[in-house]
């Protein structure tokens, strides 16, 4: 059963270090999703992604955050400048369609710790 | 603004019995839909179920079903024959309306535990 994969599965940086989160979709995909999940908290949206280009993102996705589809099978999140609150577990999806019965099936997750 | 509240934070249920994790949301827009995915403590989210706003019938997927009463603004988990790896984390979540029609909005959750 196709699934998406993530890599690493758990990343330690310094403070204002940069990192990059992979992320490879389910193949025939269209839209490509980052999502965060502080420890103990709730899941939260970032961004959204379609045709190359970002379709929706949260307040929380500021100007320290970017994605790119760099070819046919990648999806990865930019954290230019990590920052202690962005320690989380940031979790990559992918979905076929927008509308109607179109889950998003989620990564295994990238559990992010910044000293 | 949409909003999903979970209620539960902890709910507790004996192997082989049947579970309700509530579930209610808010928004003004006519065409939404819900989901439900199952954390377990390896930390991946893994899909249940779905229903749509428009959909007659409340949703089914084997053990899962979803008590969904619109009026009511509610869409309640129903898992029958609970099993101990049932023992996770359940999240419900929205997608669509105003707040935007990709993005899944998710509530705080509700902690199940299965006892044998």
């Amino acid at each position: 059963e196709p699934e998406v994969t993530q890599t690493p599965s758990h990343q330690v940086t310094q403070m204002g270090q940069e990192v990059i989160l992979r992320c490879v979709p389910i193949s025939n995909h269209l839209y490509f999703y980052w999502y965060r999940q502080i420890l103990g908290q709730k899941v939260e949206f970032l961004v959204s992604f379609y045709n190359n280009e970002i379709s929706e993102k949260s307040e929380i996705f500021d100007d320290q955050f970017s994605v790119e589809r760099p070819d046919g099978s990648n999806f990865t999140l930019k954290i230019r400048s990590t920052k202690l609150e962005d320690s989380a577990m940031y979790f990559c999806a992918s979905s076929l369609r927008l509308a109607g019965h179109n889950e998003q099936f989620f990564g295994p997750g990238t559990r992010l710790t910044v000293l | 603004a949409q909003k999903i509240t979970q209620t539960q934070p902890g709910m507790f249920v004996q192997e082989k019995e049947a579970v309700t994790l509530d579930c209610t949301y808010d928004t003004s827009d006519p065409s939404y839909g819900l989901f439900w995915y199952k954390q377990p403590s390896s930390g991946e989210m893994i899909f249940l179920i779905y229903q749509g706003s428009y959909d007659q019938q409340n949703a089914t997927e084997g053990r899962y079903s979803l008590n969904f009463q619109k009026a009511r603004k509610s869409a309640n988990l129903v898992i029958s024959a609970s099993q101990l790896g049932d023992s996770a984390m359940y999240f419900c979540a929205m997608r669509g309306g105003t707040g935007g029609y990709n993005k899944l909005i998710f509530g705080a959750g509700t902690r199940l535990a299965v006892h044998p």
